[in-house]
């Protein structure tokens, strides 16, 4: 079954700092990969998602995410974190081989600190 | 407005009493879904509808019922509610564009319910 992992229940940064946070993949055939953010007292929204056509992709509010697949890795990144970025932020998996539903399976998503 | 839109916003319930969840979207979507939150364990699927006849289990139905009263309303009804259904129940949309990867599930705001 695909499943994501994402290492670090919380991350800290300051204001101004790059921002990583990591999801690795376990999966036989690369599927499709998402990011999603939660911000306090929302719903999720989507930030970016993996297509197959590009190893680089880049999303809404200046982050973007690496896909590899040597390392079935889907890092998220931003290189100067905002106040506004402190949220939660899910990886999540999506099987290519379900061609009629898009059956998403999250992490445990990564609370992101940001201070001045 | 809201394209998604969930009430009760939070509800506390004791255990053994029926309580409703309920979900409508403008967005004019066929599918939706309902999604339970837990700490340290993201969003797990509970149940989805591709239309107002189709209705799935996801992965952790049971306990949980649920009715798609028209295409913009999908319920969320535990008949007997337990204190390990405390959660954030999240309900979902999506339409179906040219397959999986083309799909974004928007989501509501959440219930918040406490179960005594």
């Amino acid at each position: 079954a695909q499943s994501v992992t994402q290492l670090g229940s919380h991350v800290s940064v300051s204001e101004g700092a790059l921002v990583l946070l990591r999801c690795n993949y376990s999966s036989s055939v690369p599927p499709y990969l998402f990011w999603y953010v939660q911000y306090p007292n929302q719903g999720l929204q989507l930030l970016l998602k993996y297509t197959s056509a590009a190893t680089l992709v880049k999303g809404i509010n200046g982050f973007e995410a690496e896909f590899k697949k040597s390392e079935t890795s889907f890092h998220l990144t931003k290189p100067s974190a905002h106040m506004s970025d402190a949220a939660e932020y899910f990886c999540a998996v999506s099987d290519p081989g379900n061609t009629g539903f898009q059956k998403l399976v999250f992490g445990t998503g990564t609370r992101l600190l940001v201070s001045p | 407005d809201a394209d998604v839109t969930q009430t009760p916003r939070n509800r506390i319930t004791k255990t053994g009493k029926r309580i409703m969840l309920e979900c409508s979207q403008t967005k004019g979507h066929d599918r939706m879904y309902w999604y339970r939150q837990d700490p340290g364990l993201g969003l797990r699927l509970i149940y989805y509808s591709f239309d107002v006849k189709d209705i799935n289990k996801g992965e952790i139905s049971d306990g949980y019922s649920v009715s798609r009263q028209a295409q913009a309303k999908f319920s969320l009804s535990l008949e007997s509610a337990i204190p390990n259904q405390t959660a954030l129940y999240f309900c979902a949309t999506s339409t179906f564009v040219s397959g999986p990867l083309q799909e974004t599930q928007y989501f509501g705001p959440g219930t918040r319910l406490l179960v005594l």
